[in-house]
């Protein structure tokens, strides 16, 4: 089945302790990207990838690492989270070109 | 920046009513997609317009476009209570391209049995 895989689903966590939330696709598609969404704010796209070892900042990424080694993963790093990234994470995915997203199920990520 | 804005943020209708959703964005676009949310869970993609077209139409949805007003809308027949959900847009910038989709806030859409 055609999917995109989030892990974990839910990550309660502490300020400053490192965490990484994994992204993994089996459709081979070149582009990936990573939005959070927050009441009100919709979606916001955080870092995006064109291909392996090509990433590009979104709209809010600071705060956030990201890696593209792999085609099929794409790991959202934080490497000293803050309760203000306390969020709902999407990972999505798409063939290179105008084909739609295919979104992940979220991580709800909680930092206190 | 927020590209997409829908209207309205809510609506709630009985099933078998019509459902319609608006969305306004700023700049010159090429494409206008349509996602819905069930609560929580990832988007899924409904529908893609491109900004030569006017209409399309996908089974009991119907998507308007409108670029000279920069708008679009969906327009969602015969409701069923199963389309309960949070419809975003998307737009696709001319000058950013498809790795910069923007998404709206949302229409949070009630349909009650």
């Amino acid at each position: 089945e055609a999917q995109v895989t989030q892990n974990p689903r839910y990550l309660i966590t502490v300020t400053g302790k490192k965490l990484t939330v994994t992204c993994s696709q089996n459709m081979n598609h070149e582009y990936m990207s990573w939005y959070r969404q927050d009441p009100g704010l919709g979606l916001r796209q955080i870092y995006y990838s064109m291909n392996v070892e090509v990433t590009d900042k979104g709209d809010v990424p600071e705060g956030y690492k990201v890696s593209r080694k792999e085609k099929r993963n794409f790991p959202l790093i934080l490497e000293s989270p803050s309760p203000n990234q306390t969020s709902l994470y999407f990972c999505a995915s798409s063939q290179q070109g105008r084909s739609p997203l295919h979104f992940g199920n979220g991580t709800r990520l909680t930092v206190t | 920046s927020q590209q997409g804005e829908e209207d309205p943020q809510a609506l709630s209708i009985q099933e078998g009513e019509n459902a319609t959703m608006n969305c306004s964005y700023k700049t010159s676009i090429n494409n206008l997609q349509w996602y819905r949310q069930n609560s929580g869970r990832g988007l899924v993609h409904l529908i893609l317009i491109r900004s030569n077209e006017r209409e399309k139409h996908s089974g009991r949805l119907r998507v308007t476009l409108d670029t000279s007003k920069k708008s679009s809308s969906l327009l969602i027949t015969a409701s069923r209570a199963a389309d309960t959900a949070s419809y975003f847009c998307a737009t696709a910038a001319l000058n950013t391209g498809f790795q910069k989709l923007v998404f709206g806030t949302g229409t949070r859409l009630l349909v009650s049995p």
